[in-house]
């Protein structure tokens, strides 16, 4: 089967400009998750969506970030207006059901971002 | 937040040998611990994961042990090959008792290198 998609893989911007990072999770995958990984660091979440609803956003700084999965299946992640400490990979994970089971989180490639 | 961690940034082995790369968590209330593996460019890719109601969990050429008393966590890689550098990740969820909300938490990577 096909993996998470994401894109653009790599995108520069200046500080202030806003960008967004667009997601595709595996077939059928029902939880959507945007993790945020600065180098030299593990992943951290930002926000959790199961099916278009969100279950967790505790630490996405939504002064500057938001996100969205309108359709219960693509996502978006915009960061408006950028700061030099969001450069960093964004990536995007699915798993196929929520709550209690073992199956298995999947990662995308990531976007790495450079705010220059 | 509390946050899972990795006692060593960098690990060397010689080919052929065997890896033991250790983690300490400090939320109790963890029930759900995975380990990464994570390539240069990657997204991490999801090693062997193991629940709180066991100590320990083979798969192929790799173990997961897990001592709560001690809120420590290992992975043993068998046999090290060249195709094993990467930089390892322990991870930890409230999977079963987090109501849903059940985004990973990770630590800052151990980076296994193996020498010829």
């Amino acid at each position: 089967e096909a993996g998470v998609a994401q894109s653009p893989r790599y995108k520069i911007i200046e500080k202030r400009q806003s960008v967004a990072f667009w997601c595709n999770p595996i077939s059928g995958h029902a939880t959507l998750y945007w993790y945020q990984q600065i180098l030299g660091q593990g992943p951290k979440l930002l926000i959790q969506f199961q099916n278009n609803g969100v279950v967790d956003d505790s630490q996405l700084p939504k002064d500057r970030f938001s996100a969205e999965r309108l359709k219960g299946v693509d996502s978006t992640l915009k960061i408006q207006p950028a700061k030099l400490e969001d450069s960093a990979v964004y990536l995007c994970a699915s798993r196929k059901r929520g709550g209690s089971s073992t199956d298995t989180q999947y990662f995308g490639p990531g976007t790495r971002l450079t705010v220059l | 937040g509390e946050s899972v961690g990795l006692h060593l940034p960098t690990l060397s082995v010689q080919e052929g040998d065997n890896s033991i790369i250790n983690c300490a968590y400090s939320n109790s209330a963890s029930d759900y611990f995975i380990w990464y593996k994570q390539e240069s460019g990657k997204g991490p890719q999801f090693i062997i994961d193991i629940r709180s109601n066991m100590d320990k969990r083979q798969g192929q050429r790799v173990t997961v042990l897990l001592n709560k008393t001690v809120k420590h966590l290992s992975l043993q890689i068998a046999a090290t090959q060249p195709g094993d550098s990467a930089v390892y990740f322990c991870a930890e969820s409230r999977r079963f008792s987090g109501g849903g909300a059940d985004g990973l938490t990770f630590g800052k990577g151990t980076h296994l290198i193996i020498q010829p």
